[in-house]
């Protein structure tokens, strides 16, 4: 079955700092990525999605992430962070056998001014 | 743009207790999920549907039913509620498991 991985449960980054979550993903196959974006108290925003071609994908708010399949990671990264992009973010891969979608644990930023 | 409408947005239950989480989404979506939150594990998926009429188990389904009679909704029901179902509920849907899932709001369900 697939599965992922975040391996920060947690980190913290000044204001206007560049920022990278990691992801690892165990797949059969060539597989469709997702990072979606939890702000406190409300659901899931898709931040960006890798199903084929370019490696580097860009998404919303500034947002990017590159896959990786030697390593199996698909991280997200942002030149430069702002206080609003304080969040819980989620790595997700599918499809699965069952036809599911797999989330990570999470990674929960916190912004320094 | 209504999107995915989850109710209630909070619940108290007893041991015991049976009780429907509803869902209903108004893009026309065939893929809708059900997935609880809790700290450190992230979403965990509990059943999903492919289209009206056809549903299926995930990762924890047990303790909880769904049925798709209709293509808008999808209600999950907790059978007889344990406090290990504590948690955040989500439903999602999407065009299929590959394109974009849309979330709602979540319930926050407690049981005591």
């Amino acid at each position: 079955a697939q599965s992922v991985t975040q391996p920060d449960i947690h980190i913290t980054v000044s204001e206007g700092a560049s920022l990278e979550l990691r992801c690892n993903y165990s797949y059969g196959a060539t597989p469709y990525l997702f990072w979606y974006v939890q702000s406190p108290g409300q659901g899931l925003q898709l931040l960006l999605k890798y199903f084929s071609g370019d490696t580097l994908v860009q998404g919303i708010k500034g947002f990017e992430a590159e896959f990786k399949r030697s390593q199996s990671s698909f991280n997200l990264r942002k030149p430069s962070v702002h206080w609003s992009d304080a969040a819980e973010y989620f790595c997700a891969v599918g499809p699965g056998g069952n036809n599911d979608m797999r989330f990570g644990a999470g990674t929960r930023l916190t912004v320094k001014p | 743009n209504a999107g995915v409408t989850q109710t209630p947005k909070f619940q108290v239950l007893k041991t015991g207790q049976s009780m429907t989480l509803q869902c209903a989404q108004d893009m026309n979506h065939e893929y809708m999920s059900w997935y609880r939150q809790d700290p450190g594990m992230g979403l965990r998926l509990i059943h999903y549907s492919v289209g009206a009429g056809i549903t299926d188990q995930g990762e924890v389904p047990n303790g909880y039913n769904v049925s798709r009679s209709t293509t808008e909704d999808f209600p999950l029901r907790l059978l007889s509620a344990a406090p290990s179902q504590t948690s955040v509920y989500f439903c999602a849907s999407s065009f299929s498991v590959n394109t974009e899932a849309f979330f709602g709001q979540g319930t926050r369900l407690t049981v005591v």
